[in-house]
């Protein structure tokens, strides 16, 4: 079974700085998805950013982008010139590749905090 | 185009109760899922379904019932309420045969078991 890990449960950052968050994932399959979503207080879940796994390019949305690292597992989420409105809870998933396997691994979260 | 919607917002029931949380979705897709949110846990997936008539169970079934006789509605059922399952409650939907498309969320159901 696949399992997604976010070691890092909260992280703070200073308006307009960088902040990376950190996933790894587990997996023996090679097609696959991974996303970021957000959470804000008000529990809506907000899609952030997809990657796909055959893609070598890492995605990127606006201040948003990932570091894809497949053969490590990893997946972080680098947030640029982070804003008050970025602070929430932030989510790593993983989805496999198979048609109709659109269950989604969710790691445990990260909190982040935006510093005024 | 309402999306995702989830009804109640919020629930309190006692040790025992049964309800129902009601999921309904107006963009046509195939899929649809329930999961429970906890603190420190993340989203684990509770039942699924990949159209009407089809439903299979996720990661923490137990407890819980759901029946897709729509395309547009996925109610998940409590059938004797137990303090365990106080959490938030997600339905989400995706299009058919998605391979990009993420999966929309509603907004959730808090529910306290007393």
């Amino acid at each position: 079974a696949q399992t997604v890990t976010q070691s890092q449960p909260e992280m703070s950052v200073q308006e307009a700085e960088t902040v990376t968050l950190s996933c790894t994932y587990d997996t023996s399959e090679s097609d696959y998805y991974l996303f970021w979503y957000k959470q804000p207080p008000s529990r809506q879940m907000i899609l952030v950013i997809r990657q796909e796994a055959y893609k070598q390019q890492n995605a990127t949305e606006n201040r948003f982008s990932v570091n894809f690292q497949k053969a490590a597992k990893s997946f972080s989420l680098k947030i640029s010139d982070s804003q008050l409105g970025d602070a929430a809870m932030y989510f790593c998933a993983y989805r496999s590749g198979g048609g109709g396997s659109e269950k989604l691994v969710f790691g445990k979260g990260t909190k982040l905090t935006v510093n005024p | 185009n309402a999306g995702v919607t989830q009804t109640p917002k919020f629930q309190v029931l006692k040790t025992g109760q049964s309800m129902t949380l009601q999921c309904a979705q107006d963009m046509n897709h195939e899929y649809m899922s329930w999961y429970r949110q906890d603190p420190g846990m993340g989203l684990r997936l509770i039942h699924y379904s990949v159209g009407a008539g089809i439903t299979d169970q996720g990661e923490v079934p137990n407890g819980y019932n759901v029946s897709r006789s729509t395309t547009e509605d996925f109610p998940l059922r409590l059938l004797s309420a137990a303090p365990s399952q106080t959490s938030v409650y997600f339905c989400a939907s995706s299009p058919p045969r998605s391979r990009t498309y993420e999966q929309y969320f509603g907004p959730g159901t808090r529910l306290t078991v007393t």
